[in-house]
């Protein structure tokens, strides 16, 4: 089945610095990607939803300059989180579309990444 | 605004138990409901994903249900296994073409005891 990647898995940094996390599909194109922010015992909320050659779509409340996303190719998102606070630890979790699905494209199955834990000191 | 409320929060039985896990929603115009498996610091696996004009969706020991008109869906686990034990979600999905989102609940812990 389709395989979503994510890279790394766990990232520690120092406040003000910043901390790019990748997102691949292997062996499928994926034109869109979403990702997600999750802290302890709540839910996943949607940040922003990644296309590929455009820019991404945020979500309200999400900070388009301190969350870059990048969507270069069919096959890498990328997620900077630019001058990280304490506040910015969470785990960060992208997913893609199954490719193989035969019907609309909004019906969709999403496959998740196994996501990265951010701790920012 | 969406929101999905996911009973119970956690919920401990012995293996071999069947169990239902339940999940409500406030807008009933969904695409789609989908049930997740995510394990402790790791990402989700799809379970089922149920069409909004199907009832139910079945794979192995697993059936999800859904009532669209009262807002619900129920996971039912047979025999429950070890194995089993991990944080379930639902989430729904709205909007068309590249307004489509994913609404989640917060989970429900599951643990099996051997």
């Amino acid at each position: 089945g389709a395989v979503v990647s994510q890279h790394p898995s766990r990232v520690i940094c120092k406040s003000g610095t910043s901390v790019k996390i990748e997102c691949r599909s292997l062996d499928f194109q994926a034109t869109t990607m979403f990702w997600y922010r999750q802290f302890p015992k709540q839910s996943l909320m949607l940040m922003a939803t990644s296309n590929e050659g455009s820019k991404a779509t945020y979500e309200q409340g999400v900070e388009k300059d301190k969350f870059l996303i990048n969507h270069a190719s069919l096959t890498l998102s990328t997620l900077t989180v630019t001058s990280a606070h304490p506040e910015d630890s969470s785990f960060y979790i992208c997913s893609a579309r199954d490719p193989l699905w035969q019907g609309s494209s909004y019906n969709s199955p999403l496959h998740f990444g196994n996501g990265t834990r951010l701790t920012v000191t | 605004k969406q929101e999905v409320t996911q009973i119970p929060a956690a919920l401990s039985v012995p293996e071999g138990e069947n169990l239902v896990l339940n999940c409500s929603f406030t807008d009933s115009a969904i695409y789609n409901l989908q049930w997740f498996r995510q394990d402790p610091g790791k990402g989700l696996t799809s379970l089922l994903l149920i069409q909004s004009s199907q009832r139910e969706q079945t794979s192995g020991r697993l059936n999800a249900s859904l009532d669209k008109s009262s807002g619900r869906s129920t996971l039912y686990i047979a025999a429950s296994q070890p194995g089993d034990s991990a944080t379930y979600l639902c989430a729904v999905g709205q909007g068309g073409g590249s307004n489509y989102k994913l609404t989640f609940g917060k989970g429900t812990l599951l643990t099996v005891n051997p």
